[in-house]
């Protein structure tokens, strides 16, 4: 079973850097084809997708936003890391993390977390 | 880009929903759609176009080709009012449709 867990902090101010971690277990980051993406979800908007790592250490990232963001993994703690620099109060949104296997569609989502960004 | 419609659907217990989701360029089969409770995780529902994820009752149907997409719910339950969401994981960046809620 595939489980997945996003942790961070809840408040932010503008112009500081966001890390948050997912740690997920039912999978290894070492297999072949897994993959773990980050999604948020700002109040009243669709979601939107950020980034996404894959066993083979190849990372996609949106366009409007890679200048911005960072993701890594460690496999040795099963977990995914993303880093999001220069926080507006227009990041304030909920953070999922989610696993994918080769170039699919998300199967599990974590429950989210969500950042408020504010001074 | 993923466009949902309508954005809210107000139905009854029992009844057949459609909801729709279109893509400003073909997808193929590469298409996604999720249902989301308040507070909540999204949960796969639908996959490749139209087969159901592990667990997911067969009163949720998907159908579509190419830029036009379906999800059907036949004999909607209690536990059906929530919102869904349309994604395609057909080429980067991987979108979403803006949803549509499902309420009473």
């Amino acid at each position: 079973q595939i489980t997945l867990k996003e942790s961070g902090p809840t408040l932010v101010k503008p112009t500081e850097t966001l890390t948050l971690t997912c740690t997920f277990s039912g999978f290894s980051l070492s297999t072949t084809l897994e993959g773990v993406g980050w999604i948020r979800q700002s109040p009243g908007e669709a979601h939107e997708w950020l980034a996404l790592i894959y066993w083979n250490d190849e990372t996609r990232y949106s366009p409007s936003l890679e200048s911005r963001l960072t993701i890594t993994k460690d496999n040795s703690k099963n977990e995914v890391v993303l880093t999001m620099t220069n926080l507006d109060p227009v990041d304030t949104a909920t953070y999922f993390c989610a696993h994918r296997r080769g170039h699919s569609f998300f199967d599990t989502w974590g429950q989210g977390t969500l950042v408020s960004v504010s001074s | 880009v993923m466009t949902q419609s309508p954005a809210t659907l107000s139905v009854s217990p029992g009844e057949r929903v459609t909801l729709s989701c279109r893509a400003s360029q073909s997808v193929y089969n590469n298409l996604a759609w999720y249902q989301q409770k308040f507070g909540q995780a999204p949960r796969l529902l639908i996959y490749g176009i139209s087969t159901r994820a592990t667990g997911i009752p067969a009163r949720f149907g998907g159908s579509g080709s190419g830029t036009e997409f379906t999800l059907t719910i036949s004999g909607l339950q209690s536990e059906d009012f929530a919102a869904y969401y349309c994604q395609q994981y057909n080429s980067w960046p991987l979108t979403f449709g803006a949803g549509t809620k499902v309420e009473i």
